[in-house]
């Protein structure tokens, strides 16, 4: 089975903190995700991975950017993280051939900025 | 952009007893994909069932079916014989087939399973 694994389970962070965090598949494949999940508005797209450092934005990227150096591994990052950042992330990959194709999830993190 | 509603954001069933979660979207699109995902306590989101919008016949998965009506534009799960382990997040997607990272998610709906 595929693993997505997420570093953090829970994380808090202080207002201003530069906050990362870390999303690693195990089954080479080609797209990555990450959507930020909020009580009443379900899951949004943060941003997209297509391939080793290639990114576009997703609908809500303010405040976030992303990296991804290996193929396995892709980062967001709260360059200055603020009360609003406090959300749930979910980390998803996919592989690119075939649009149908469901989406594999993290456990996600739960980040609470104080 | 093509939306997502889920206009039930709790419901709850008797455990052995059947459920129908709703779902709707909107799109001007005549070929995509359609997703409901379940999010337990764990977080983990699993894949309960894919329907292909060009199959006339309903996706079924067990005790996990769809009533796909593409005309209404309404894509509802029905859970038969219930299980406590039914009890989660459920989250109806839609995907474009022409965009491979325009995965749209409506809000969810809590099941809760009653003993």
């Amino acid at each position: 089975d595929v693993k997505v694994t997420q570093s953090s389970r829970y994380l808090v962070k202080r207002t201003g903190e530069k906050v990362f965090l870390e999303c690693v598949q195990d089954m080479d494949h080609e797209n990555m995700f990450w959507y930020r999940q909020d009580p009443g508005l379900g899951l949004r797209l943060i941003y997209f991975s297509y391939d080793v450092k290639m990114k576009e934005k997703g609908d809500i990227p303010e405040g976030y950017s992303v990296s991804r150096e290996k193929k396995e591994r892709f980062s967001l990052i709260l360059e200055s993280a603020s009360t609003n950042q406090t959300s749930m992330y979910l980390c998803a990959s996919n592989p690119w051939t075939v649009s149908g194709e469901k989406l594999f999830f993290g456990s996600g993190t739960q980040l609470s900025v104080l | 952009a093509q939306t997502v509603t889920q206009s039930q954001p709790e419901m709850s069933v008797q455990e052995a007893e059947t459920v129908t979660l709703s779902c709707t979207y909107d799109t001007s699109e005549s070929d995509y994909y359609l997703f409901w995902y379940k999010q337990p306590p764990s977080r983990q989101m699993i894949l309960v069932i894919r329907q292909e919008a060009y199959k006339q016949q309903n996706a079924t998965e067990n005790r996990f079916s769809v009533n796909f009506q593409k005309a209404a534009k309404s894509f509802s799960l029905k859970i038969s014989d219930s299980q406590l382990g039914d009890a989660a997040m459920y989250f109806c997607a839609y995907r474009s087939p022409y965009n491979n990272n325009d995965m749209r998610f409506g809000a969810g709906t809590r099941l809760t399973v009653k003993p």
